[in-house]
């Protein structure tokens, strides 16, 4: 099976920086991705990581180790409209399984 | 182009009623999946179908069966309904031919309360 942790709640000013942590465990594994959810609508796609390294796109940004069983996800430039809740979500052949997810609340 | 598509949004059972929830995309896409999501959790995968004519368990698959009908259209149906499956359903697709990627499109959900 698979089992994924990352922190449950992050809360951080407008404009600053913040890092969303996830590490996994399964027993295959094809690759890495980031979903976003705002309250009472479907997730959508944010990237998705199957070699290591940084995958960059606008101001967020994703990471992976997979020696290390490790990814983030980097929110820069934070904005009032990224508070959401981010699910990273581990792809095992044709199946994700996501993490329980990190509420981000931006403040002005 | 829709997207992916979900009837009913909102469905209130009672304990022991049958509904079949409904799924379609207009994206050409081989995979369709169907997800709960329970308060403050993440999506759980109940069923999913790698292609057409294909369904597989997921995560959670008791209580539930599903019909992959065309490449289009995916249904999950309750056959007895329990309150333990008052939840958010979420129904999603994705092109899996693609590999340097991985995509799931999710449409907006149905709300289920079985009272």
């Amino acid at each position: 099976g698979q089992s994924l942790e990352q922190p449950s709640e992050v809360t951080a000013v407008e404009g600053a920086i913040v890092q969303i942590n996830c590490t996994y465990q399964t027993s295959g594994f094809y690759g890495l991705s980031w979903y976003q959810q705002h309250d009472g609508g479907a997730p959508t796609f944010l990237s998705y990581n199957a070699l290591d390294g940084l995958e960059e796109t606008g101001r967020f940004s994703s990471f992976l180790s997979r020696s290390d069983s490790y990814g983030y996800l980097l929110l820069q430039e934070l904005q009032m409209k990224d508070s959401a809740s981010y699910f990273c979500a581990v792809r095992e052949d044709y199946k994700l399984s996501f993490g329980a997810g990190t509420t981000v609340t931006v403040r002005a | 182009n829709a997207g992916v598509t979900q009837t009913p949004k909102f469905q209130v059972l009672k304990t022991g009623q049958s509904m079949t929830l409904q799924c379609a995309q207009d994206m050409n896409h081989n995979s369709m999946y169907w997800y709960r999501q329970d308060p403050g959790m993440g999506l759980r995968l109940i069923y999913y179908s790698a292609s057409e004519g294909t369904t597989d368990k997921g995560e959670v698959p008791n209580g539930y069966n599903v019909s992959r009908l065309n490449k289009r259209e995916f249904s999950l149906r309750l056959e007895s309904a329990a309150p333990s499956q008052t939840s958010v359903y979420f129904c999603a697709s994705s092109d899996r031919d693609r590999i340097s990627t991985d995509t799931q499109y999710f449409g907006p959900g149905t709300r289920l309360t079985v009272l």
